[in-house]
């Protein structure tokens, strides 16, 4: 099972980007790895989803580099309303297991 | 509306009264499992299972039950509970083969005293 490896916390300022990295080096090869929000007295949301190279939706971006050990979630122009917490889930088969997640600050 | 139900919402019970709580998806998800949530340790999965009467233990299995007798169902049961198991609790759904899809609940917060 692959561990994986967050920041416990971040600060940013309404308006920026923000970039949230998540580390895995014992990745499978038929791993994929996958990004949830959760808010407050809330279930997580799925967000994103990648297997290599970049990946883009509505939300966010994730930029996997080409050995894979590391992704990063990529927030555009953050707002109050994105302080949550994010986690990194890295798996292929089950059982899933979370990493403690992001605890992501967005101040006015 | 596609949508993981938990109940109850909240619950405070004492320690060895059995409780169950129910899940349940409108999502026709073949792949369903329940997570509890503690500060400081994150999600961690306690069951999972890939379809109808297919179970199996996740990363913390000891102390709970599950069943899945139907595709959309899928009750946590806590036969005699403990303090140790005050947390809160996400049952979660995804298509097999797109399983880290997950399709989360609104969470119980269960208190044992």
């Amino acid at each position: 099972l692959a561990k994986t490896t967050q920041p416990i916390s971040m600060d940013s300022y309404e308006g920026q980007e923000v970039n949230i990295t998540c580390s895995h080096n014992n990745i499978a090869t038929n791993d994929y790895i996958t990004w949830y929000q959760q808010f407050p007295s809330q279930g997580p949301r799925f967000i994103i989803q990648g297997y290599k190279t970049k990946v883009t939706n509505e939300v966010a971006s994730l930029f996997i580099p080409a050995d894979r050990k590391s992704s990063t979630l990529s927030l555009p122009r953050v707002s109050l309303s994105d302080t949550a917490v994010y986690y990194c889930l890295v798996a292929g088969n089950t059982p899933l297991v979370f990493g403690k997640g992001t605890r992501l600050s967005v101040i006015a | 509306e596609a949508q993981v139900t938990q109940n109850p919402r909240y619950l405070i019970t004492v320690t060895g009264k059995k409780l169950t709580v129910t899940c349940s998806q409108n999502m026709n998800h073949e792949y369903m499992s329940w997570y509890r949530q503690d500060p400081g340790l994150g999600l961690r999965q306690i069951y999972y299972s890939m379809n109808v009467e297919v179970t199996d233990k996740g990363d913390v299995p000891e102390g709970y039950k599950v069943s899945r007798k139907e595709k959309r169902n899928f009750p946590l049961i806590l036969e005699s509970p403990s303090p140790n198991q005050t947390s809160l609790y996400f049952c979660a759904s995804s298509r097999w083969g797109d399983h880290e899809k997950l399709f989360f609940g609104s969470g119980t917060q269960l208190s044992v005293l």
